[in-house]
């Protein structure tokens, strides 16, 4: 089976642009989570969306958004850029059982 | 709500020795779950092993195994005959039921340098 696959890698962003991350899940996962992770604030959970749902929600601001197509491929959006967005984006696929899968993440840095 | 503490910012081990990685947690929670995961300088989050709160045997794989003491809530990570590439941040984390499905929360890592 293939693994969790994230794109892009990289990033370099201007402060003020928006950016969209993409996360192709294990097939057959339903489930996909979002995690920033960052050296001030360590692994910190966006979101979590399930059936193209989102059922759950971390604690960050409104300009962090996310979706989820039929194919279990989710995305998630970052508007009006900072400076403090600068991070590794973690994606994870997980299935009914407790297993969950990371992907090798996004890096963004916001110049 | 779910805590996770690490409280060892970095660990050193020679080559072939074992070393035990510190994770203690909190919930009040009945139904949970235990994770590690390391995380090499790649950024990847590898699954390591997973431990239920109701699994009444610690969990093993391979080299590494899971000392479970869910009356001291903790969850210590051993890893045995310690290699070269063991040399990465490692994570304990935690899923809850009242958190929600895959919600998992993260300890501050610990990360590990293996010596030959």
């Amino acid at each position: 089976k293939a693994g969790v696959t994230q794109t892009p890698r990289y990033l370099i962003k201007t402060r003020g642009q928006q950016v969209t991350l993409s996360c192709s899940p294990i097939s057959g996962h339903r489930s996909v989570s979002w995690y920033q992770q960052t050296p001030g604030q360590g692994l910190q959970f966006l979101f979590e969306y399930f059936s193209e749902t989102q059922r759950n929600k971390g604690n960050f601001p409104g300009r962090f958004s996310g979706r989820q197509f039929s194919n279990s491929r989710s995305e998630m959006n970052v508007s009006t850029l900072e400076l403090g967005d600068s991070a590794l984006y973690l994606c994870a696929s997980g299935s009914s059982s407790y297993e969950q899968y990371f992907g090798p993440g996004t890096r963004l840095t916001v110049t | 709500a779910q805590k996770i503490t690490q409280t060892q910012p970095g660990m050193f081990v020679q080559e072939k020795e074992a070393v035990t990685l510190d994770c203690t947690y909190d919930t009040s929670d009945q139904s949970y779950g235990l994770f590690w995961y390391k995380q090499p300088s790649s950024g990847e989050m590898i699954f390591l092993i997973y431990q239920g709160s109701y699994d009444e045997q610690n969990a093993t794989e391979g080299r590494y195994s899971l000392n479970f003491q869910k009356a001291r809530k903790s969850a210590n990570l051993v890893i045995s005959a310690s290699q070269l590439g063991d040399s990465a941040m490692y994570f304990c984390a935690m899923r809850g039921s009242s958190s929600g499905f895959q919600k998992l929360v993260f300890g501050t890592g610990t990360r590990l340098l293996v010596s030959p």
